[in-house]
C-alpha cells in the first residue's frame, strides 16, 4: 500500500462548476501539507500549504485537512478552463515529500 | 527573486552515456532536494542538502547516481552509465530550512535510447 493515495481520475467538469479532489493517507507521522497543481511538461507549482486540521482558503481555492481521517482535500470554486491540469497531493513529516499520483483535471468551456 | 532554474530542460542520451545537470536554487533557500517523476506518477524524493551538505539520499539513489551541491549554491546531479529506467523527469526544489514549503524547477526531461 502506497503511503498517499490519490484518485487518478480523469475529472472533466464544465466551466464555473466546483472541482474536488482528495487524498488519503496511511502515515501518522505526516504534519504539512500542500497541494500543487501542473502543466504538462512542467514543474509542479504550489498551489496551498496547511499545517493543521480544518481549512483554509485562498481565493477560489480551499483546503481541507482531517488528520483523525487522514484524508485531505482541494476544493476549486468557478472553476476556469485555466485551471485544466493535473493536480497533486504532498505530504510532508520533516523535510521530504511524499506526492499522490495526481488527478488530471478538464474544466470545458 | 527568479525562482527555482534547471538546465538543460531535455536532454536526450544514448545508454551507456553519462549526464549531469544542473539545479539553481531560489536565493537564500539553504535547502534543496532532488526528485524524480514518471509518466502518470508524483515526484519521487531522491535526496536532499542542507547547504552543501547531503543529508539523505533515496534507496532509489542507485551508485550510478551522485549528487553534489559544492557551496551550497547550485547542485550537479549527474548520472553514470545511463539505463532506459532512467528516463524520467528530474525535478528540483528548494526551500528555507525552517519552512516546509518547497518550490520546483521546471524539471529536466531525460530520454534514454
Amino acid at each position: 500500500q502506497k503511503e498517499v493515495e490519490q484518485d487518478p481520475g480523469p475529472l472533466s467538469v464544465p466551466e464555473g462548476a466546483i472541482v474536488s479532489l482528495n487524498c488519503t493517507y496511511s502515515n501518522s507521522a505526516f504534519q504539512y501539507f500542500m497541494w500543487y497543481r501542473q502543466y504538462s511538461r512542467k514543474g509542479p507549482e504550489l498551489l496551498m500549504y496547511t499545517y493543521s486540521s480544518g481549512n483554509k482558503e485562498d481565493g477560489r481555492f480551499t483546503a481541507q485537512v482531517d488528520k483523525s481521517s487522514k484524508y485531505i482535500s482541494l476544493f476549486i470554486r468557478d472553476s476556469q478552463p485555466s485551471d485544466s491540469a493535473t493536480y497533486l497531493c504532498a505530504m510532508c513529516d520533516d523535510y521530504k515529500l511524499s506526492f499522490g499520483a495526481g488527478t488530471t483535471v478538464t474544466v470545458r468551456a | 527573486d527568479t525562482g527555482v532554474s534547471q538546465n538543460p530542460r531535455h536532454k536526450i542520451t544514448k545508454r551507456g552515456q553519462n549526464v549531469t545537470f544542473r539545479c539553481d536554487p531560489i536565493s537564500e533557500h539553504n535547502r534543496l532536494y532532488w526528485y524524480r517523476q514518471t509518466l502518470g506518477q508524483g515526484p519521487e524524493f531522491l535526496t536532499y542538502f542542507q547547504n552543501e551538505a547531503q543529508l539523505e539520499k533515496s534507496r532509489l539513489l542507485s551508485d550510478r547516481f551522485s549528487a553534489e551541491r559544492p557551496k551550497g549554491s547550485f547542485s550537479t546531479l549527474e548520472i553514470q552509465r545511463t539505463e532506459q529506467g532512467d528516463s524520467a523527469m528530474y525535478l528540483c526544489a528548494s526551500s528555507t530550512s525552517t519552512g516546509n514549503e518547497q518550490y520546483f524547477g521546471p524539471g529536466t526531461r531525460l530520454t534514454v535510447t
